[in-house]
């Protein structure tokens, strides 16, 4: 069983729906969770930042936390063509830090 | 700079050729991760520097990579004889210090092909 598991997709929403993107883990260890967005040919771009269990909301994104099933997800309301792009989860607990990701979900916003 | 800067942005080079990939962090950053992302496998840690030491190597994967970081800034990783298996998106990521607890910013990577 590898430490995180994500759905690569492709998904595909038209504009303006809701979208869901969800991500479990094995370590229980993890306290830091990440969402970042990769558009083709960039790098990773850090969108949610989150710290244990709980729920945190930046403009039309929500990042959820539930350490008790050891599962993560982010929801992207009102999506846009623009949202287009590879999303992956992040995480650590470690004391230095470095990420666990996800192999990510590819998204496609459709006008 | 403003963000983390990766050169060279691609990087093509014959099998057995020894390469260098720069990253210069965010100012004042004193957290520096390198991690390669190919296809098929993610993204995956190779090493980790706090200020100029690099307490975890574990994520080499094999004695043909090297790091180093100077003056708590610009890192390089080298990579000697160059294998087709090498071939991915070598990226940088910097934070405020190397606790977990801040969140890490990306370069663009550098794109690396073996022929």
């Amino acid at each position: 069983q590898k430490e995180v598991e994500q759905d690569p997709g492709p998904l595909s929403v038209p504009e303006g729906a809701i979208v869901s993107l969800n991500c479990t883990y094995s370590n229980s260890a993890f306290q830091y969770f990440m969402w970042y967005r990769q558009y083709s040919r960039k790098g990773p771009e850090l969108l949610m930042y989150t710290y244990s269990s709980g729920n945190k909301e930046d403009g039309r994104f929500t990042a959820q936390v539930d350490k008790s099933s050891k599962y993560i997800s982010l929801f992207i309301r009102d999506s846009q063509p623009s949202d287009s792009a590879t999303y992956l989860c992040a995480m650590s607990g470690g004391s230095q830090g470095n990420l666990i990701f996800g192999k990510g979900t590819k998204l496609s916003v459709k006008p | 700079g403003a963000g983390v800067s990766q050169s060279p942005s691609n990087k093509v080079t014959e099998k057995g050729k020894d390469v260098e990939l720069r990253c210069d962090p965010i100012s004042g950053h004193t957290a520096l991760y390198w991690y390669r992302q190919s296809l098929g496998q993610g993204l995956e840690f190779l090493i980790y520097f706090q200020g100029n030491s690099a307490p975890d190597k574990s994520g080499l994967p094999s004695d043909r990579f090297s790091a180093e970081r100077t003056g708590g800034s610009v890192s390089t990783l080298t990579i000697q004889r160059t294998q087709q298996e090498d071939s991915a998106v070598y990226l940088c990521a910097s934070s405020r210090e190397g606790s977990g607890n801040q969140p890490q910013h990306f370069g663009d990577g550098t794109r690396l092909s073996i022929l």
